[in-house]
């Protein structure tokens, strides 16, 4: 089966450790996003990469790093700068970055600091 | 910037009854309209996708209309149950490929 995965469901971090998030597409798609969500609204986008070995800042970068080293595998690291980091974290594909292409989801992960 | 207001944040129906959500975004280029349904603590689910150059989509008992020249999109259930209850996400694809959300319509339909 084509899709997305996110691993794991859920994950919990004390204050001050990195964390790595993981998304794996098999759908073939160029483009990766990762998103994060806060209870009562809606998704805002922390980074995306448009093709293997690049990617850019979202509106809400801060205290996260990415990679995109594989074509189908971009993870998301949650270090000890981002102040708020507990959130639902999901991660999209689509078949290009450009423009007008629909956005896939994976079913998503919960982050808790402790 | 484009911004997505829902409206209104959360309502409660009995069932059978039609469920009206509306969705409005400040910037009319946009490349497509996508609707998503969220059930707690889940993914997100897509439910319609609406071209900019469509008026309308319809699957099954779900319907929903796109005026881009006035920012505007609803969506409609009919007949509504109670397997509908969950958060209904708008969604518009603009610029570089870029979606912007709005905050959600959290749907509870009473038995």
């Amino acid at each position: 089966d084509g899709g997305i995965t996110q691993s794991p469901k859920y994950l919990f971090r004390k204050e001050g450790q990195n964390v790595t998030l993981s998304c794996e597409q098999n759908l073939n798609h160029d483009a990766m996003y990762w998103y994060r969500q806060d209870p009562g609204q809606g998704l805002r986008l922390i980074y995306y990469s448009q093709i293997v070995n690049d990617f850019q800042k979202g509106d809400i970068a801060e205290g996260y790093s990415v990679s995109r080293e594989k074509k189908e595998s971009f993870p998301l690291t949650v270090t000890s700068a981002q102040k708020n980091p507990t959130a639902f974290y999901l991660c999209a594909s689509s078949i290009s970055g450009l423009e007008g292409n629909e956005q896939f989801f994976g079913p998503g992960t919960r982050l808790t600091v402790l | 910037k484009q911004e997505v207001t829902q409206i209104p944040a959360a309502l409660s129906v009995p069932e059978g009854e039609n469920l009206v959500l509306n969705c409005s975004f400040t910037d009319s280029a946009i490349y497509n309209l996508q609707w998503f349904r969220q059930d707690p603590g889940k993914g997100l689910t897509s439910l319609l996708l609406i071209q900019s150059s469509q008026r309308e989509q319809t699957s099954g008992r779900l319907n929903a209309s796109l005026d881009k020249s006035s920012g505007r999109s609803t969506l409609y259930i009919a007949a509504s149950q109670p397997g509908d209850s969950a958060t209904y996400l708008c969604a518009v694809l603009y610029g570089n490929n870029r979606l912007a959300f709005g905050k959600g319509n959290q749907v509870v339909v009473i038995p």
